[in-house]
């Protein structure tokens, strides 16, 4: 069971690159999430979705971008990259019922912007 | 809004003894609450959850955790501490059915003493 999948694991980004984070689940899942997690503070959400063709801003969006074409894939997109973005950048999906359902997360990418 | 707050970013236990984990909450609404562990270089994994119903909530690995609303309180405990419980554990809240958001505590490293 692959549940959901994140690439890159690490990433060093320099300031101003771009990069995208790919996020994928094969759970058939319609939410799908976007989550930072900064050295001692609780995940944030940046973006979400709900669904083919529908994502909405979440508490910190700013600085990123997000598409979802399809059920299976949710990418992340940093445009030009600061050092504020580095964080760990977790991936989740959920059934109906949003995050009030169990929500299944990916393990995780590590992005250091320098 | 909704916000949590975990006391004890490190919490160190002898392997046999009680775990406690606490976690206090804030919303003006009755709360959903939820308890997520993160094992090393892993993702979230969903530990339990209180939505409405039996204030005893029992999870998975022996955890369980009591929703106490004259406290504010869904503190974590586990009557006997193994080797494998060692990781991280996030308290999180949101206030709504189909909420697209948790609210995330900073987290609580638990460390298992041999």
């Amino acid at each position: 069971n692959a549940g959901v999948t994140q690439t890159p694991k690490f990433r060093i980004l320099k300031i101003g690159q771009s990069m995208t984070l790919q996020c994928a689940q094969d759970m058939n899942h319609n939410y799908m999430y976007w989550y930072r997690q900064d050295p001692g503070m609780g995940l944030k959400l940046i973006y979400y979705s709900v669904g083919a063709g529908i994502t909405d801003k979440g508490e910190v969006p700013n600085g990123y971008n997000v598409s979802r074409s399809t059920t299976e894939d949710f990418p992340l997109r940093l445009e030009l990259a600061a050092p504020s973005q580095t964080s760990v950048y977790f991936c989740a999906s959920s059934h109906q019922g949003g995050m009030n359902t169990e929500a299944f997360f990916g393990q995780g990418t590590r992005l250091t912007v320098v | 809004a909704q916000s949590v707050t975990q006391l004890g970013s490190h919490v160190s236990v002898s392997e046999g003894a009680l775990v406690l984990l606490r976690c206090n909450y804030s919303s003006s609404v009755p709360p959903y609450l939820f308890w997520y562990v993160q094992y090393p270089n892993q993702g979230l994994q969903l530990l339990l959850k209180y939505t409405t119903g039996a204030t005893l909530v029992k999870g998975i690995n022996g955890f369980e955790a009591e929703f106490k609303k004259s406290e504010t309180s869904f503190h974590l405990t586990k009557p006997s501490a193994h080797m494998s419980d060692a990781a991280e554990y996030f308290c999180a809240v949101s206030d709504k059915a189909g909420a697209n958001n948790l609210f995330f505590g900073t987290g609580t490293r638990l460390t298992v003493i041999p």
